[in-house]
């Protein structure tokens, strides 16, 4: 069974530029959800999809939005970079977007800003 | 925002000791624990996933415990050996989204 996989795995972006960032979840899950780090800080939660819905969303600004596919894949978007969005992006899939299930992550997009 | 406090925050072991780490956060609004193992250059790495009060869990030598009451978790490593080496990541959920703590960095020297 293919786990998640993501693309681009590397992107120099410069301020002001936007970027798309994609996630395959592994067949039959149903939940992605979308994390970011920073140096020095822990995963921090930007939104999970399930069912081509967001059902919630981490506190980041407006700039960062997503959307998922009736085929679950899923996309997250920034705009308007700006050099504090320099970060690794992971996704996680799920077979449900409960909590109780086990998660399961990509490689991670490294997205620098310049 | 959730307060997720993990203790140490690294650790070097020699090959064959046992190990332990704290995960704290708050006791309201629990749902579940997830505790994921992250190594240099990979995908975290799902260990466990706990939701009751009280539950243990244990996978090969790595076991963990929770305790929703007081609002900690426990992950143990018996005889640590090198590949054990990782960030371990704990990360409660309130029913509505993950929160991450920053991980204690094992390093089990040979």
């Amino acid at each position: 069974k293919a786990g998640v996989t993501q693309t681009p795995r590397y992107l120099i972006k410069t301020r002001g530029q936007q970027v798309t960032l994609s996630c395959s979840p592994i067949s039959g899950h149903r939940s992605v959800s979308w994390y970011q780090q920073t140096p020095g800080q822990g995963l921090q939660f930007l939104f999970e999809y399930f069912s081509e819905t967001q059902r919630n969303k981490g506190n980041f600004p407006g700039r960062f939005s997503g959307r998922q596919f009736s085929n679950s894949r899923s996309e997250m978007n920034v705009s308007t970079l700006e050099l504090g969005d320099s970060a690794l992006y992971l996704c996680a899939s799920s077979w449900l977007p409960t909590g109780h299930n086990e998660q399961f992550f990509g490689p991670g997009t490294r997205l620098t800003v310049l | 925002i959730l307060n997720v406090e993990q203790s140490p925050q690294s650790l070097h072991v020699q090959e064959g000791d046992s190990t332990n780490f704290t995960c704290s956060f708050p006791s309201s609004n629990f749902y579940a624990l997830h505790w994921y193992r992250w190594e240099t250059a990979k995908s975290p790495e799902a260990l466990f996933v706990m939701t009751l009060n009280g539950d243990e869990k244990k996978k090969g030598r790595i076991s963990a415990t929770l305790n929703t009451k007081e609002g900690y978790s426990y992950l143990y490593i018996k005889g640590s050996q090198p590949e054990d080496s990782a960030t371990y990541l704990c990360a409660p959920n309130t029913g509505n989204q993950f929160y991450f703590g920053t991980g204690t960095s094992l390093t089990v020297i040979p």
